[in-house]
């Protein structure tokens, strides 16, 4: 089983700042996808990035980019001139790759305020 | 906007009424996931259909009972809550073909059990 673990449950930055939302994963699996969803308060479920495993080269997505260290099962995700609107929870999932239809395993999130 | 629609959006029921929930999504997709959102708990992943086959039972009791008549629509069937299956109960849907792995989510609906 894989376990997803985000140790920041709320986080707080000034906006234009730039902050880096911490988590680690654990599987024993070699083929995965990593993936950061936001949830803003209207609770639809967004998703800002996505990651494969085999892929060593960090994905990026305008202001969003992260930080994978697969030996290390660390998938940080930075922010970079925090907007008001990044105001929201943001989730870090994990799922097994292969092709077949797995659900995502989700870690607690972090509640991210962005401060005028 | 996701193209994942829920509905209700919103749902108040009792302990001994039936209701269900309805997710539609026509993007495509041929896979389909029920998530159940509570409080101070991660995400937990309740059902997945694949091609309108179950692949995935984590579980769940009884009294939520998912149904898939076609790739684009998706319920869960209640009956008999229980006041701790209030939650946000979310949809999402994704794409056919390896390495198209991204779920996509509807808006969720949120349920009270009195």
């Amino acid at each position: 089983a894989q376990t997803v673990t985000q140790s920041q449950p709320e986080m707080s930055v000034q906006e234009a700042e730039t902050v880096t939302l911490s988590c680690t994963y654990d599987t024993s699996e070699s083929n995965y996808y990593l993936f950061w969803y936001k949830q803003p308060p209207s609770r639809q479920m967004i998703l800002v990035i996505r990651q494969e495993a085999y892929k060593q080269q960090n994905a990026t997505e305008n202001r969003f980019s992260v930080n994978f260290q697969k030996a290390a099962k660390s998938f940080s995700l930075k922010i970079s001139d925090s907007q008001l609107g990044d105001t929201a929870m943001y989730f870090c999932a994990f799922m097994k790759g292969g092709g077949g239809a797995d659900g995502l395993t989700f870690g607690k999130g972090t509640h991210l305020i962005i401060q005028p | 906007e996701t193209g994942v629609t829920q509905t209700p959006r919103h749902l108040v029921m009792g302990m001994t009424n039936k209701k269900s929930l309805k997710c539609e999504q026509h993007l495509g997709h041929n896979a389909m996931y029920w998530y159940k959102q509570s409080a101070k708990k991660p995400l937990e992943l309740m059902f997945v259909y694949s091609l309108e086959e179950r692949v995935e039972n984590n579980s769940v009791p009884s009294r939520f009972s998912p149904e898939c008549p076609n790739s684009s629509h998706l319920f869960l069937h209640l009956h008999t809550l229980q006041p701790e299956d209030s939650a946000l109960y979310l949809c999402a849907s994704s794409p056919p073909g390896q390495g198209e792995d991204t779920q996509y989510f509807g808006p969720g609906t949120r349920l009270t059990v009195l």
